[in-house]
């Protein structure tokens, strides 16, 4: 039930395509929902958040979809670009109990120039 | 700081001896975390501290595993014993408390041989 599963593992999209990354989670208790962004030999860098209380959230070239009754939620990446090439995780956080993040097991994204 | 900053950046220590890894958080941030992440793998949570509450110590793997924050500030992380699969990079994050985004320090690598 803590679990938040991730998909794909890894993912190759031209320039200028879109990037489609997918999580799911059990726990209904989770409300808030944050996207990290990792490179090579550095932290993750939160990226965008969403709580389940709206449906879509845009920020420059990045969305979040958010589908409640489904438990799933989603990054797009429009108009991917080298830059963008990163690990990237999905993550559900309880505000008001346990206040750790549980993050999906992320997804390598590679964009080709 | 500016940033979460954590040291070493790397540690080679021989299998059977201790290591303390060190994080220095974000001024003013009151919830500290630290997280482990094997090759390729996601992020495993250890502990959790917030303000002067008791640590949630439910993700440490063994009893070899510690962990204490002096001073609501500076976290030291100790694994006595070290094993070969101890062997990842030890991510600590900080975050303003409840609702907010962590900030990642860059992590210890460390190299149990």
């Amino acid at each position: 039930q803590q679990q938040v599963k991730q998909s794909p593992q890894s993912l190759i999209v031209q320039k200028g395509g879109i990037s489609i990354i997918n999580c799911a989670y059990e726990n209904t208790a989770f409300d808030y929902f944050p996207w990290y962004q990792q490179f090579p030999g550095k932290g993750p860098a939160l990226l965008i958040a969403i709580r389940p209380d709206v449906s879509e959230k845009k920020e420059g070239r990045f969305t979040i979809s958010f589908n409640k009754s489904a438990k799933q939620f989603s990054l797009h990446i429009m108009d991917s670009q080298p830059g963008d090439s990163a690990t990237y995780f999905c993550a559900a956080y309880h505000l008001t109990g346990g206040f750790k993040t549980i993050f999906g097991a992320g997804t390598r994204l590679f964009v080709k120039a | 700081g500016a940033g979460v900053s954590q040291s070493p950046s790397n540690k080679v220590t021989e299998k059977g001896k201790d290591v303390e890894l060190r994080c220095d958080p974000i001024s003013g941030h009151t919830a500290l975390y630290w997280y482990r992440q094997s090759l390729g793998q996601g992020l495993e949570f250890l502990i959790y501290f917030q303000g002067n509450s008791a640590p949630d110590k439910s993700g440490l793997p063994s009893d070899r595993f510690s962990a204490e924050r002096t001073g609501g500030s500076v976290s030291t992380l100790t694994i006595q014993r070290t094993q070969q699969e101890d062997s990842a990079v030890y991510l600590c994050a900080s975050s303003l408390g409840q609702g907010k985004g962590y900030t990642f320090g860059s992590g210890t690598r460390l190299t149990v041989v």
